[in-house]
C-alpha cells in the first residue's frame, strides 16, 4: 500500500532554514508527480509546490517562490522541501502528497503523509 | 491564479440530512475539481475527482456535480462519520488552489 512519511519539522527562528523529507513506499516513485501542501494551525489547506515525475519541472506558490526548493531522490524514494528565509507565516503542518499521475498533468492528490509541524516563532 | 469561493464556511446539520457544499471558480476549469474530507489531526482524504467521479471506497451517499465554474458536493444521508471539514481543489492549472473549507457540524 502507498505510504508517505514526512520528517524534519521543528522549531526554527525567523530567517533560518529547515529541510523536510518525505519517504515514499508502496508504489513506483518515478511515475508520479509529488506535492507539498501545508496547513497553518486552525486554518485551511494551502498548496505549496510540485515536482514532476521526471524531476525536471517545478511550480511553487507565490508565497514561497524564491525561498523554498522542492527536490526528489529516486534511489531513496524521498521527496524533499528545502525552506530558506523562514517567516512566522510559514508556521504550519507540512504534508507531502502523491499525484494520481505524472508529467505535470491535471491530476489531484490521492495519498497524503501524516504531516510534520514547522513552527517559526514571531 | 484561479480564485475560488467555497460556501458555506460552516454548516450545521443532523444525521440523516442532505447537505450541499459549493465551490465557484473565477475561470473555467472544465471538470478538474476534487473534493477532500479532513478530520481533526488527520490528513485530508480524497472523496471525488473530475468533479463527479467517486474515489474508490467512498460511500455512494457522496456525489459531485458541475463543470466550468460552478461545482457542488452533496451528501445525501449524513452519517455520524461525515462530520468533518470539506475542501475543494482545482487542479486545472498551477498554482493549484483549495477552497476555504466547509466545517460540517452536528446540529
Amino acid at each position: 500500500q502507498v505510504q508517505l512519511v514526512e520528517s524534519g519539522g521543528g522549531v526554527v527562528q525567523p530567517g533560518r532554514s529547515l529541510g523536510l523529507s518525505c519517504t515514499a513506499s508502496g508504489f513506483s516513485f518515478s511515475t508520479y508527480d509529488m506535492h507539498w501542501v501545508r496547513q497553518s494551525p486552525g486554518m485551511g489547506l494551502e498548496w505549496v509546490a510540485v515536482l514532476s515525475s521526471d524531476g525536471v519541472s517545478t511550480y511553487y506558490a507565490d508565497s514561497v517562490k524564491g525561498r523554498f526548493t522542492i527536490s526528489r531522490d529516486y534511489s531513496k524514494t524521498t521527496l524533499f522541501l528545502q525552506m530558506n528565509g523562514l517567516r512566522p507565516e510559514d508556521t504550519a503542518v507540512y504534508f507531502c502528497a502523491r499525484s494520481t499521475g505524472g508529467n505535470l498533468g491535471p491530476y489531484p492528490f490521492d495519498s497524503w503523509g501524516q504531516g510534520t509541524l514547522v513552527t517559526v516563532p514571531s | 491564479v484561479i480564485g475560488m469561493t467555497q460556501s458555506p464556511s460552516f454548516l450545521s446539520a443532523s444525521t440523516g440530512d442532505r447537505v450541499t457544499i459549493s465551490c465557484r471558480m473565477s475561470q473555467n476549469i472544465r471538470s478538474y475539481l476534487a473534493w477532500y474530507q479532513q478530520k481533526p489531526g488527520k490528513a485530508p482524504e480524497l472523496l471525488m475527482y473530475s468533479a463527479s467521479t467517486l474515489q474508490s471506497g467512498v460511500p455512494s451517499r457522496f456525489s459531485g456535480s458541475g463543470s466550468g465554474t460552478d461545482f457542488t458536493l452533496t451528501i445525501s444521508y449524513l452519517q455520524s462519520e461525515d462530520f468533518a471539514t470539506y475542501y475543494c481543489l482545482q487542479y486545472y492549472s498551477f498554482p493549484f488552489s483549495f477552497g476555504q473549507g466547509t466545517k460540517l457540524e452536528i446540529k
